[in-house]
């Protein structure tokens, strides 16, 4: 069955930098891979969806690719802010709409 | 739109208490999921609807819990009996037919504790 995986590692950056989360999946290509925030305490919020055939997309400081053949999509923050710190969750979507989740990374911007 | 409404925020119960959660999607989304997150296992998905419909409910843990959807406008997640073991963030979410629009809208869930 398909898997995503993403790195259950904390990360910490500096304000000012980029910050990049990778989401990694099994077996077949997902036809959209799907990037959320969640804060504590609340539900996760949609930020950025990239398709199979696109290598790329974009939104505002926000960046998402999609490869393929690593089976991987990576998430960018550029110019990163302490507002920026979050829980970032990938997701595939299944046949029917239904999301399945990776276990997300958890995203510190150090003033 | 207020977005997806959920409640209670909070619920604690005694072992063995039914627990009735409750949704309203966002109006005009004929999808509605149930997810249940915690840190052990993360987000789950235990059942979702389409058009009122219980399309798949693999993901639903036992017998003890159920879903219902009487209309589109609302719909419950029941335990019963509950276990300290279903303690979580039960969240709902729902998303709208269309090619672009797969995106799921979450509420702010419901924190449930079973002791």
């Amino acid at each position: 069955s398909q898997k995503i995986e993403q790195n259950s590692e904390a990360l910490n950056i500096q304000e000012g930098k980029t910050a990049t989360l990778t989401c990694n999946y099994t077996n077949y290509s997902p036809a959209y891979l799907q990037w959320y925030r969640q804060d504590p305490g609340r539900g996760p919020v949609f930020l950025l969806l990239i398709r199979e055939n696109e290598k790329e997309k974009r939104k505002e400081r926000l960046k998402v690719t999609f490869d393929t053949t690593l089976k991987q999509s990576l998430f960018h923050i550029t110019a990163s802010q302490p507002a920026d710190s979050a829980t970032y969750l990938c997701a595939y979507t299944g046949s029917a709409r239904q999301l399945t989740f990776g276990s997300g990374t958890q995203l510190t911007v150090l003033p | 739109d207020a977005g997806v409404i959920q409640s209670p925020r909070h619920e604690v119960t005694e072992m063995g208490q039914e627990v009735t959660l409750r949704c309203k999607p966002i109006s005009g989304h004929d999808y509605l999921f149930w997810y249940r997150q915690t840190m052990m296992r993360g987000l789950e998905l235990l059942i979702y609807f389409n058009n009122n419909v219980p399309i798949d409910d693999s993901g639903m843990p036992e017998d003890r819990f159920s879903a219902k959807m009487p209309n589109a406008s609302f719909s419950t997640l029941k335990i019963q009996p509950s276990e300290p073991r279903d303690s979580a963030v039960y969240f709902c979410a729902s998303s709208s037919t269309g090619p672009k629009n797969t995106e799921a809208f979450f509420g702010q869930g419901t924190r449930l504790t079973v002791v």
